[in-house]
């Protein structure tokens, strides 16, 4: 299985709602990242877990809260967001530590804030 | 911190024509990794190829190579007998070696012409 796979893969919210996205890989991974892709941009790095703890963390605002429940298991919690956060979210996963090689990818989840 | 540049944001090549996508990049490690990504319209983010700094041998795969100049910071893309399918983004990255924190170019948009 070399799949991430992210849910939902579509999701529209509204200023006050609170959502959460979730993303799931089962390739042993060990480092867990989640990306914000704008149209025509390419992904910035807003968080990073290695080994289920948080060692990046891109000055991402608090509306934003990540969680590692286990090394298979990624969320963004997602709280009085603002249009100007309507974008692609990506979830990766790569081997952690000296073998650290290149990263997997889902497909993304497309969130529109209105 | 390291950056990535990619100085051409549109390329255009004719079906089963050779197309080479440039990529430059800043840092001071010695040991890192480079990569090149695909994201095409289904907007999964896909490795195409993948080179070691520490390897003086360019990576292949398949029809796409890289010319890796490590002194120069130069890492350029080569895709040989292009294909209707090559039609994406790519997107370089880099990664420093044993380090969760992977950068990307703004991303070169290629077109192929039937």
């Amino acid at each position: 299985d070399t799949e991430v796979t992210q849910t939902p893969k579509h999701l529209v919210m509204g200023m006050t709602n609170k959502k959460s996205l979730k993303c799931e890989q089962h390739m042993g991974h060990r480092a867990m990242y989640w990306y914000k892709q704008k149209a025509k941009k390419p992904p910035e790095l807003m968080f990073v877990y290695s080994y289920e703890k948080l060692s990046i963390n891109e000055s991402v605002p608090s509306r934003f809260s990540p969680e590692c429940p286990n090394s298979s298991l990624l969320n963004l919690h997602l709280h009085a967001l603002q249009p100007e956060d309507s974008a692609l979210y990506l979830c990766a996963s790569s081997q952690d530590g000296a073998s650290n090689t290149e990263a997997f990818f889902g497909q993304g989840t497309r969130l529109t804030v209105v | 911190a390291q950056t990535v540049t990619q100085s051409q944001p549109e390329m255009s090549v004719q079906e089963a024509e050779t197309v080479t996508l440039s990529c430059t990049y800043d840092t001071s490690e010695s040991d890192y990794y480079l990569f090149w990504y695909k994201q095409p319209p289904s907007r999964q983010m896909i490795l195409v190829i993948r080179q070691e700094a520490y390897k003086q041998q360019n990576a292949t795969e398949n029809r796409f190579s890289v010319n890796f100049q490590k002194a120069a910071k130069s890492f350029s893309l080569k895709i040989s007998d292009s294909q209707l399918g090559d039609a994406a983004m790519y997107f370089c990255a880099y990664n420093q070696y044993n380090n969760n924190d992977m950068r990307f170019g703004a991303g070169t948009r290629l077109t192929v012409k039937p």
